[in-house]
């Protein structure tokens, strides 16, 4: 199985702080990494795909990048719905998550 | 606007199946594109894909390893869903389940099932 790493696990900022989330594959991956936003009590939902294509209706200050086993998410401008926990997921081979990044209030 | 709804008991006693179902709405079980998946959420195991079904001309599964003997993900076209059922359940997969839509090789998870908590207890 591929393994994926995220760093860190939780993550203390502000409102209007730029934020990088990263995530690591055990073995290359290409580009099939996708980004989710989970807040409590609810499903995840799917923000990047691809390792960097925004999905519909995803606000432009979230953006992905990284290719073979290094991978970041980046929120520009961290807003206050933003505060969520985050979830890479590979699927180049089968499907796996990384355990996640909480993203919270510093 | 595709929507999934999740049906099915939320408690199984150990050793017995576990079923759920998911109805789709707009969308298509025999999709050539899309593949309909299950995936759980714990606080020890975290997020776990499952499985899925999808058809390619002909109807395929593929299954994780961790539950391969124990699992079956079945479409039903009749009635546009799709079902899980994993058998000789234990504590450990006491979890949320969450039917899924995969929709293509490209796009990964896009609609998500409301989740159905799933309590394995005597």
């Amino acid at each position: 199985d591929i393994q994926m790493t995220q760093s860190p696990s939780t993550l203390s900022a502000s409102v209007g702080d730029r934020v990088t989330l990263t995530c690591r594959a055990s073995q290359y991956i290409s580009s099939w990494l996708a980004w989710y936003q989970q807040k409590p009590g609810k499903a995840p939902k799917l923000l990047i795909y691809k390792a960097s294509t925004l999905e519909s209706g995803v606000p432009s200050r979230f953006s992905g990048s990284g290719s073979g086993t290094e991978f970041t998410l980046t929120i520009s401008s961290l807003q206050p719905d933003d505060f969520a926990t985050y979830y890479c997921q590979q699927y180049n081979s089968y499907r796996t998550f990384g355990q996640g990044t909480k993203v919270e209030v510093k | 606007q595709v929507q999934l709804q999740q049906s099915g008991p939320g408690l199984a006693k150990p050793s017995q199946t576990l079923s759920l179902t998911c109805a789709i709405s707009g969308d298509s079980v025999s999709s050539n594109t899309a593949a309909w998946t299950w995936i759980r959420q714990s606080p020890s195991r975290g997020l776990e894909w499952l499985g899925k079904t999808y058809y390619r001309s002909k109807w395929y599964t593929d299954y994780a390893l961790s539950v391969k003997s124990r699992i079956t993900i079945s479409p039903d076209p009749s009635k546009n869903q799709f079902s899980l059922q994993l058998d000789s359940v234990t504590p450990e997969d006491t979890a949320v389940y969450y039917c899924v839509r995969e929709a293509s090789a490209a796009r990964p998870f896009d609609y998500w099932g409301q989740g159905t908590l799933v309590t394995v207890s005597s």
